[in-house]
């Protein structure tokens, strides 16, 4: 399955909102659960990645509800409402229905 | 705390072998999956393998099936990847993430990570 990510870069205001879209080749639907396999991370400059989003919409532990997942099928976002300086860094789709595969990542940067 | 600490890392020839491990403290080993994901220096983020609570499922990528090899031991807290005939295109950080369940689905959190350089 392959994941894209768009845009390639972002520079957002603090304050303002940021949103990030992924698309997969395939349905990340799970027949059984109905829950969609897409999940989001982070990678702050110089860190390893943290689990923000996992199936389409779940926030992970210690997560500011600023972060939202949203989407389904094969079209994902991720919004945050009002974006903060410690929010800088590249995003990460990756869905895991089938043997994973991450998307490209998004930056994101501070005006 | 949840603690996972990577080793093994290094340079080594096209070809080579090389053996990672992961330490893993704070929380109950067992009773989670676990992955390997790896990052070349500047690049993204690609999925290499995971593995279920009981070892029962494992799963690898495309271009590492066949070459590598992931297994744990639960009485020592212990994750590893056997990384045979490895490629230049191999060079990369590797990270050891926890799954958010007992089954190799989501990783949910990452140690530092441990560098493999493979060239001649």
């Amino acid at each position: 399955i392959v994941m894209t990510q768009s845009p390639h870069s972002l520079a957002v205001t603090p304050g303002e909102p940021a949103s990030f879209s992924c698309t997969s080749s395939h349905i990340l639907l799970h027949e059984h659960n109905g829950f969609d396999y897409l999940d989001w991370y982070l990678q702050k400059p110089g860190q390893s990645p943290q689990l923000l989003i996992y199936l389409g919409t779940h926030r992970a532990a210690g997560v500011p509800d600023r972060f939202r997942g949203g989407g389904s099928g094969t079209q994902f976002t991720l919004t945050i409402s009002r974006v903060e300086a410690e929010d800088v860094g590249v995003y990460y789709c990756m869905q895991d229905l089938e043997t994973p595969t991450f998307g490209q990542g998004t930056k994101l940067e501070i005006k | 705390e949840v603690q996972l600490v990577e080793s093994g890392g290094g340079l080594v020839q096209p070809g080579g072998s090389l053996r990672l491990s992961c330490e893993a403290s704070g929380f109950t080993f067992d009773d989670y999956g676990m992955h390997w994901v790896r990052q070349a220096p500047g690049k993204g983020l690609e999925w290499v393998s995971g593995i279920a609570w009981n070892s029962a499922t494992t799963d690898y990528a495309p271009t590492v099936k066949g070459r590598f090899i992931v297994s744990r031991d639960n009485a020592k807290n212990i994750l590893y990847l056997q990384m045979d005939s490895l490629r230049p295109e191999d060079t990369a950080f590797y990270y050891c993430a926890k799954d958010i369940s007992s089954t190799m689905t989501t990783p949910g959190y990452w140690g530092q990570g441990t560098l493999v350089t493979v060239s001649s």
